[in-house]
């Protein structure tokens, strides 16, 4: 695609209920960053990608999140059993390489919200 | 832990004037810093992108150093203008030796407020 897709663009979920939120690179792009950045916060690394790899999840707060980006395109971050200090816009970044100086490319973001 | 720490945490000057933020980094082996500024609600922009060489790098009325053996970055922004009110955060860049290429790792910003 032109540019990083993030989908949906809000999300408003029940406590305890799961969520799937999806991030579509720019086409080609090797490496795929997850960040949440909380109201008023800074931005909070969470995991990251190269192609289907991923290569740290420490950002990673529990169990409940996992991540995934099977055929190293398209990724998906899940959160199980919400919580409401989950609610943060969850963004998503890409790169055309691994390495090097490349260009950051971000997305949108999906604020979620968990009443 | 690799850490990038911002100063201040928020900041008000008036239109017209100059200001600078500040990044101290742990990151190591470094590879390369860039800085972006953020408009609330909406994604980060990349203004620079500096690697281990590079001492200093202008965008425009911004200006950013970069001093790899005290590992500390700076962003100068001369004669601000009210647009120049936005978050703005710095992102460190490591080298992985195992060959699955850089981390990131993101300050946690700078909040800048221009005046009248």
């Amino acid at each position: 695609g032109a540019g990083v897709s993030q989908s949906p663009r809000y999300k408003v979920t029940k406590r305890g209920q799961d969520v799937a939120l999806r991030c579509d690179p720019i086409s080609g792009h090797v490496s795929l960053y997850w960040y949440r950045q909380a109201l008023g916060q800074g931005p909070e690394f969470l995991t990251y990608f190269n192609y289907e790899a991923q290569q740290d999840k420490s950002g990673l707060p529990n169990d409940r999140f996992s991540a995934e980006r099977p055929e190293g395109s398209i990724s998906t971050l899940t959160i199980q059993r919400t919580e409401q200090r989950d609610s943060a816009m969850y963004r998503c970044a890409s790169r055309r390489t691994s390495g090097g100086a490349g260009e950051l490319f971000f997305g949108e973001g999906s604020r979620l919200t968990v009443l | 832990k690799n850490q990038v720490e911002q100063s201040p945490q928020s900041l008000i000057i008036l239109e017209g004037k100059n200001c600078t933020l500040q990044c101290n980094y742990t990151v190591s082996p470094f590879s390369n810093l860039r800085w972006y500024k953020q408009d609330t609600g909406r994604g980060p922009v990349s203004l620079t992108i500096m690697t281990f060489s590079e001492n200093t790098k202008s965008n425009g009325r911004y200006t950013a150093t970069l001093d790899a053996d005290t590992k500390q970055s700076s962003l100068h922004i001369t004669a601000s203008q009210l647009s120049d009110s936005a978050s703005y955060i710095c992102v460190v860049s490591d080298i992985m030796v195992t060959g699955g290429g850089n981390k990131l790792t993101f300050g946690t910003g700078t909040q800048l407020k221009v005046e009248l």
